[in-house]
């Protein structure tokens, strides 16, 4: 089946610090979608993209969908504790099926 | 309140014992599917259903299977467990919007491990 690349697989920062992930695939998406994962709880949607070189912003989250709809990048500027969690890309391809990521596990030093 | 809605939350069973994991969701969704989320490994599909009788393979649905006999419900059976089912188990729903599945409601999950 389809493969999404999703990196770093960790990331450690300081509250007040910016955070970026990023998911990859090989062939071109129909869309995109970003969920967080809260420690011991289940994946909750964040948004989706759908256009060429959309980018979308939820107060300090910035969603990018790059121009050939096959990366994207998921940007938190000034993280705080309650950012916590895994951040997992799903990629559509056309079809009903959703593949996810790895997913990025961002732990946030107060 | 619109939600999904798995069960058991935990369960503890021993290889080869039958066991069902029920889903059931009160959005009228039409698209119904099945994760194991392993550490390391992220969210892997099971199984799928689009509408009520069909359902089709996801990435990884050896040693499971699903039923869809009415929309509101999606069940998952293991017919005969095995320690590599060991595993955290999510249910999730969406509306099907232009081909594409609309955003996921996941369940709670079920927290399975087979001895």
């Amino acid at each position: 089946g389809q493969q999404v690349m999703q990196i770093p697989q960790y990331q450690h920062v300081q509250e007040g610090e910016d955070f970026t992930t990023y998911c990859n695939s090989s062939t071109t998406l129909s869309n995109i979608q970003w969920y967080k994962q809260r420690p011991g709880g289940h994946p909750v949607f964040l948004i989706q993209l759908v256009k060429s070189g959309e980018v979308k912003k939820q107060k300090r989250l910035t969603f990018q969908f790059g121009e050939a709809k096959k990366n994207s990048s998921l940007h938190i500027t000034a993280t705080q504790t309650t950012d916590v969690g895994t951040y997992f890309c799903a990629a559509g391809a056309g079809s009903y099926q959703l593949t996810f990521g790895k997913g990025t596990k961002l732990s946030v030093i107060p | 309140e619109a939600q999904v809605t798995q069960n058991p939350r935990y369960l503890i069973t021993v290889t080869g014992k039958k066991l069902t994991v029920t889903c059931s969701q009160n959005m009228n969704h039409e698209y119904m599917s099945w994760y194991r989320q392993d550490p390391g490994l992220g969210l892997r599909q099971i199984y799928y259903s689009m509408n009520v009788e069909v359902t089709d393979k996801g990435d990884v649905p050896e040693g499971y299977k699903v039923s869809r006999k009415e929309k509101r419900n999606f069940p998952l059976i293991l017919e005969s467990p095995s320690p590599n089912q060991t595993s955290l188990y999510f249910c999730a729903s969406s509306l099907q919007a232009s081909g594409n599945t609309g955003e996921l409601f996941f369940g709670e999950g079920s927290r399975l491990t087979v001895l």
